[in-house]
């Protein structure tokens, strides 16, 4: 069974920090990895995603993650934070049939 | 350009009623799914159909109920016999063959119960 664990339900950085939000998954087969962004009351919007090929994997909005297959990892970065960054991250993992899984969601906060 | 619709943006519900949301896209997908968001309780999936005129329950399917007449609609109807239905609902489609590709989520409903 595959499942997605987020580290941490809510991260607080200031402005122009390191960003670092953490996911962590659970899979028997290689899996297709995929981070979110949900803005108040708006739907979720791809940031990213890993099929195959390059582990590093670079999307929207200066988001990058990396795909660490010992760590069983895929964890989301943006070396400076900006206000607008502001919104709820999901990561999810794929599983049989294309239904996706998950996590619980980390809300982050940019403070000024 | 292609995308999910969902309507109405905010809706209110009064005990005891039924209510439909309605969710049409026009990107030629599959697959439609249907989650329900509440606050610390990230994404919970109600149903999903694969196909026209085939749907499957999901983990939280009682006091909802679905359609899939049409592959561009998905509607949802939340029963009375659904005892807490305040919370964001939201529809998505994907592409079934293609697992890579991930969802296209619409811009949810709002539901409240007055």
């Amino acid at each position: 069974a595959q499942s997605v664990t987020q580290l941490g339900s809510h991260v607080s950085v200031s402005e122009g920090a390191l960003v670092l939000l953490r996911c962590n998954y659970s899979s028997s087969v290689p899996p297709y990895l995929f981070w979110y962004v949900q803005y108040p009351n708006q739907g979720l919007q791809l940031l990213l995603k890993y099929t195959t090929g390059a582990t590093l994997v670079k999307g929207i909005n200066g988001f990058e993650a990396e795909f660490k297959k010992s760590e069983t990892s895929f964890h989301l970065t943006k070396p400076s934070a900006h206000m607008s960054d502001a919104a709820e991250y999901f990561c999810a993992v794929s599983r049989q049939g294309g239904k996706l899984i998950f996590g619980q969601g980390t809300e982050l906060s940019v403070k000024p | 350009d292609g995308g999910i619709t969902q309507s109405p943006k905010y809706l209110f519900r009064k005990e005891g009623q039924n209510v439909t949301l309605s969710c049409e896209q026009n990107l030629n997908h599959d697959a439609m799914y249907w989650y329900r968001q509440d606050p610390g309780q990230g994404l919970r999936l109600i149903y999903y159909s694969q196909i026209v005129n085939d749907f499957q329950k999901g983990d939280i399917a009682e006091g909802y109920s679905v359609s899939r007449e049409k592959k561009e609609s998905f509607p949802l109807t939340v029963t009375s016999a659904q005892k807490n239905p305040t919370a964001f609902y939201l529809c998505a489609s994907s592409n079934f063959h293609d697992s890579n590709y991930g969802y296209t989520f619409g811009s949810g409903t709002r539901l409240t119960v007055v």
